[in-house]
């Protein structure tokens, strides 16, 4: 199966720090994605990318960077953290194209106070 | 954007009966997916739908399609207190990387 591994379960943060989230998959999957998750709001798609150094804005990029440095990993960088970024994100994984199923880490719940 | 809505956003049922989710969506699909969460975790996938089938089975789980009017039902048979979780739809678009999640159906299985 299929293995999502983010770096950390659990998060506090202060406001201003530089945050990073890490998420490593070990199926050579092409396409990688950064979900945030709030109650209420399901799942809002904040980056994706579909290749090595490859990067696309999803719904929800704002405050949020990317690096994709090599392919089974995917970082989620947050400049400057703000207590709205207070959340569950959530990274996935998937191979090729065709929106097929994707794999999900745990999870990590980051606090930012 | 929110492309899937779950109906309703909780449901709560004894062990045994049938738990049905809809989902309803708003532009063309590919496809329609399930997914489960347990409290505080990550997603699983459960199932996916392509735009051109009807109704897939897998184990216990029935889920139909009818891109007519842009819905998706999930019927989970003989529920378990095991089968408590959230439960999502997902849409991927024809040629489109994104899969878009609704907001989710909250099942709660009584022992």
């Amino acid at each position: 199966d299929v293995k999502v591994t983010q770096s950390s379960r659990y998060l506090v943060k202060r406001t201003g720090e530089k945050v990073f989230l890490e998420c490593v998959q070990d199926m050579d999957h092409e396409n990688m994605f950064w979900y945030r998750q709030d109650p209420g709001l399901g799942l809002r798609l904040i980056y994706f990318s579909y290749d090595v150094k490859m990067k696309e804005k999803g719904d929800i990029p704002e405050g949020y960077s990317v690096s994709r440095e090599k392919k089974e990993r995917f970082s989620l960088i947050l400049e400057s953290a703000s207590t709205n970024q207070t959340s569950m994100y959530l990274c996935a994984s998937r191979r090729g194209q065709g929106n097929e199923k994707l794999f999900f880490g745990s999870g990590t719940q980051l606090s930012v106070l | 954007s929110q492309q899937g809505e779950e109906d309703p956003q909780a449901l709560s049922i004894q062990e045994g009966e049938n738990a049905t989710m809809n989902c309803s969506y708003k532009t063309s699909i590919n496809n329609l997916q399930w997914y489960r969460q347990n409290s505080g975790r990550g997603l699983v996938h459960l199932i996916l739908i392509r735009s051109n089938e009807r109704e897939k089975h897998s184990g216990r789980l029935r889920v139909t399609l009818d891109t007519s009017k842009k819905s998706s039902s999930l019927l989970i048979t003989a529920s378990r207190a095991a089968d408590t979780a959230s439960y999502f739809c997902a849409t991927g678009s024809t040629g489109g990387f994104k899969t878009i999640f609704g907001a989710g159906t909250r099942l709660f299985v009584k022992a």
